[in-house]
């Protein structure tokens, strides 16, 4: 069956330090491959998009980068701050379509 | 634009009892998705609708859940009759119709769903 794996564990690090998330996944052949973060109360709010052909993609101090063969995906987010604490969930096409099928999410705290 | 409106915000209901959510998803965005989260279970999807047409109801757990779509402007989910276990936080979401994954989604902020 499609599973998508993200840590559930919270990952705590220091301010101005890099995050890493990380999601993989099994059973899926994503034509592409989405990023969100949540905050609590909040719906989730769409970050970035990387489809097959690109290796890494960045937008401000937010890089990911997608490994089909590896099937995974890593989230960076660079001189991190404690604003950045939130929840981070990745999402896969279910199939052709555009439905998604979120990751269950890592929980990022950044402190001060 | 303000986003994609639900409500309410907060419902608390008595087992048994109908419950009624509704959704507002941006103008011009032709594709509507009923997600459900729950701790245990994560992020789930419930219904796509494409142009006001329901395409993917394989996420709906049960008959007592329905959902429509009468315009482009608003789409309503229904519990009849409502459990414990239906509670959870009900997210409705929009983007543009795409079947090549350029857009990600817009949420709403969520309806919290109590049952007891």
């Amino acid at each position: 069956s499609q599973k998508i794996e993200q840590n559930s564990e919270a990952l705590n690090i220091q301010e101005g330090k890099t995050a890493t998330l990380t999601c993989n996944y099994t059973n899926y052949s994503p034509a592409y491959l989405q990023w969100y973060r949540q905050d609590p109360g909040r719906g989730p709010v769409f970050l970035l998009l990387i489809r097959e052909n690109e290796k890494e993609k960045r937008k401000e101090r937010l890089k990911v980068t997608f490994d089909t063969t590896l099937k995974q995906s890593l989230f960076h987010i660079t001189a991190s701050q404690p604003a950045d604490s939130a929840t981070y969930l990745c999402a896969l096409p279910r199939n052709a379509g555009n439905m998604l099928t979120f990751g269950g999410g890592t929980r990022l705290m950044v402190k001060p | 634009d303000a986003g994609v409106i639900q409500s309410p915000r907060h419902e608390v209901t008595e087992m048994g009892q109908e419950v009624t959510l509704r959704c507002k998803p941006i103008s011009g965005h032709n594709s509507l998705f009923w997600y459900r989260q729950t701790m245990m279970r994560g992020l789930e999807l419930l219904i796509y609708f494409n142009n006001n047409v329901p395409i993917d109801d394989s996420g709906m757990p049960e008959d007592r859940f329905s959902a429509k779509m009468p315009n482009a402007s608003f789409s309503t989910l229904k519990i009849q009759p409502s459990e414990p276990r239906d509670s959870a936080v009900y997210f409705c979401a929009s983007s543009p119709a795409d079947a090549g994954g350029r857009y990600g989604y817009t949420f709403g902020s969520g309806t919290r769903l109590t049952v007891v």
